[in-house]
C-alpha cells in the first residue's frame, strides 16, 4: 500500500495569510489528487496532476507535482475563511480501481 | 460528473441495531464505492460494489457486518449490522469521475451509536 502522508495536521491561520500543505511518499504516482471537504460534506475534487513539476492554479490555490512525482503541495494565496476545511491527497492504487487518501490537513481559517 | 444522492444524512441509533445506507446515481456506473471516516480521520475504503456481483471487501471489513447491495447500475446500499459505539463514523459512497479522475462522492452519512 503506498501511504501519503499530509502535512501539517492542523493548521489554524487568519484571514489573508498565505499556507502551504504538503503530501508526500517514498513511492512514485502516476497521478494525484486533491480534494477539500467541509463539514457535513463529502470531499469534492479541485484539482488532477499528472506531470512531474506540473503546476496547477485554480483561483488562489495552486497545486505542484513534484519533479519525481513522490509529492506534491499546495499552496493558499490570501487564505479566507471559505477556505476552512479538511484538505485530502490521494491516488489511485495501480492496477486497480481504488483511491488511497492521505492523512488529511484540517485548515480553519479565522475572520 | 455524475450527480450522488445519499441518505440519510444522518442518524442516532441504538447499539445492537442496524442502518441501512442508500446512494443514488444519476447515471450508470460500473463500480461504487464505500468508505468510512472516523471521526477526525482521513477516509478508509470499505468495500466496492460491482452490479451482479458480491462487493470486494478490504481487509479489516468483512460482509457480516456491512452487507452491501448492488441490485442495478445506479443504486447501492450499506448497511453496519449490530452497531456498537465504535461505528459511529461518517458513511460515505462514491464513484469514480470520467475524464479527469478522481471520485465523485455522495454528501455522506453521519452516524452516531449511544
Amino acid at each position: 500500500t503506498q501511504l501519503l502522508e499530509q502535512s501539517p495536521q492542523f493548521l489554524s491561520i487568519q484571514e489573508g495569510e498565505n499556507l502551504t500543505v504538503y503530501c508526500n511518499s517514498s513511492s512514485v504516482f502516476s497521478s494525484l489528487q486533491w480534494y477539500r471537504q467541509e463539514p457535513g460534506e463529502g470531499p469534492v475534487l479541485l484539482v488532477t496532476v499528472v506531470t512531474g513539476g506540473e503546476v496547477k492554479k485554480l483561483k488562489r490555490l495552486t497545486f505542484q507535482f513534484g519533479d519525481a512525482r513522490k509529492d506534491s503541495s499546495l499552496h493558499i494565496t490570501a487564505a479566507q475563511p471559505g477556505d476552512t476545511g479538511l484538505y485530502l491527497c490521494a491516488h489511485r492504487t495501480s492496477g486497480t480501481y481504488k483511491y488511497i487518501f492521505g492523512t488529511g490537513t484540517r485548515l480553519k481559517v479565522l475572520a | 460528473s455524475a450527480v450522488i444522492s445519499q441518505k440519510p444524512s444522518r442518524d442516532i441509533c441504538q447499539r445492537g441495531t442496524s442502518l441501512t445506507i442508500q446512494c443514488q446515481v444519476d447515471s450508470q456506473v460500473t463500480m461504487m464505492f464505500w468508505y468510512r471516516q472516523q471521526p477526525g480521520q482521513s477516509l478508509t475504503l470499505i468495500a466496492t460494489a460491482n452490479q451482479g456481483s458480491e462487493a470486494t471487501y478490504e481487509s479489516g471489513f468483512v460482509i457480516d457486518k456491512f452487507p452491501i447491495s448492488r441490485p442495478n447500475l445506479t443504486f447501492s446500499t450499506l448497511t453496519v449490522s449490530n452497531m456498537s459505539p465504535e461505528d459511529s463514523s461518517i458513511y460515505l459512497c462514491s464513484v469514480e469521475r470520467t475524464g479527469d479522475g478522481g471520485y465523485t462522492f455522495g454528501s455522506g452519512t453521519r452516524l452516531t451509536v449511544v
